[in-house]
């Protein structure tokens, strides 16, 4: 069965410091990877998706960065968090079939100060 | 216009009720339809998935989709307070590109209350 990680699960980091949040999935190789943030009381924010080593799409223009340097294993990060950063990071992946859907990590609680 | 309207609730019934979930959305292109349940400071856990009209049942969990109405709704039988969470629908279309993103709507929040 598949597996996925993140970590780690809560941080707290003050403004301008950098930030890399790691997922990764176990149980299945070339996955498709998302990056998600959940703003408190809002819906799910698509960051990031990839469908390979080394092939990140941004779906939205901002401080942060994703990569990908291993089949199973996505990065997000930020060289200086800003207050408006601070959400709940969650991390999701799929087959990448044409009939398939996305499965959630346990998600990474991020509070800038 | 959001592509996938979701009644954010919250949603208060008593235990034992039957709890009804639903959403609208616009794109016709939408072909596959999942429910996601999602417990506080948790990940959303993935519901129920179907890509046809029609019902489909498990447990105490029936999802329902009617394509022609651009409807989908989740009905809960027998609630239990550990239904309480936020219930997120999502969609996609059949075509393979662009990652296989879905779309979301933006949850409703069921309180099942002892």
């Amino acid at each position: 069965s598949q597996t996925i990680h993140q970590w780690p699960a809560t941080l707290v980091q003050p403004v301008g410091s950098p930030l890399s949040l790691e997922c990764t999935v176990e149980g299945t190789s070339n996955p498709n990877l998302y990056w998600y943030r959940q703003a408190a009381g809002r819906g799910l924010q698509l960051l990031f998706y990839s469908v390979g080593i080394g092939q990140i799409s941004s779906e939205v223009p901002q401080n942060l960065s994703a990569s990908r340097p291993q089949d199973r294993q996505f990065i997000l990060s930020s060289k200086k968090l800003l207050l408006s950063d601070s959400g709940f990071y969650l991390c999701a992946w799929s087959r990448g079939t044409s009939t398939d859907t996305q499965y959630f990590g346990p998600g990474t609680r991020l509070t800038v100060l | 216009q959001k592509e996938v309207e979701q009644d954010p609730g919250p949603l208060s019934v008593p235990e034992g009720a039957i709890v009804s979930l639903n959403c609208t959305y616009s794109n016709s292109a939408f072909q596959y339809f999942m429910w996601y349940r999602q417990y506080s400071r948790k990940g959303p856990e993935l519901l129920m998935y179907t890509y046809s009209s029609g019902n489909k049942e498990d447990g105490r969990f029936t999802a329902q989709v009617d394509k022609s109405s651009k409807y989908i709704s989740l009905f809960i039988r027998d609630s239990q307070p550990s239904d309480s969470a936020t219930y997120l629908c999502a969609m996609r279309t059949p075509v393979k590109a662009a990652g296989n993103k879905l779309t979301f709507g933006g949850g409703t929040r069921v309180l099942v209350k002892p």
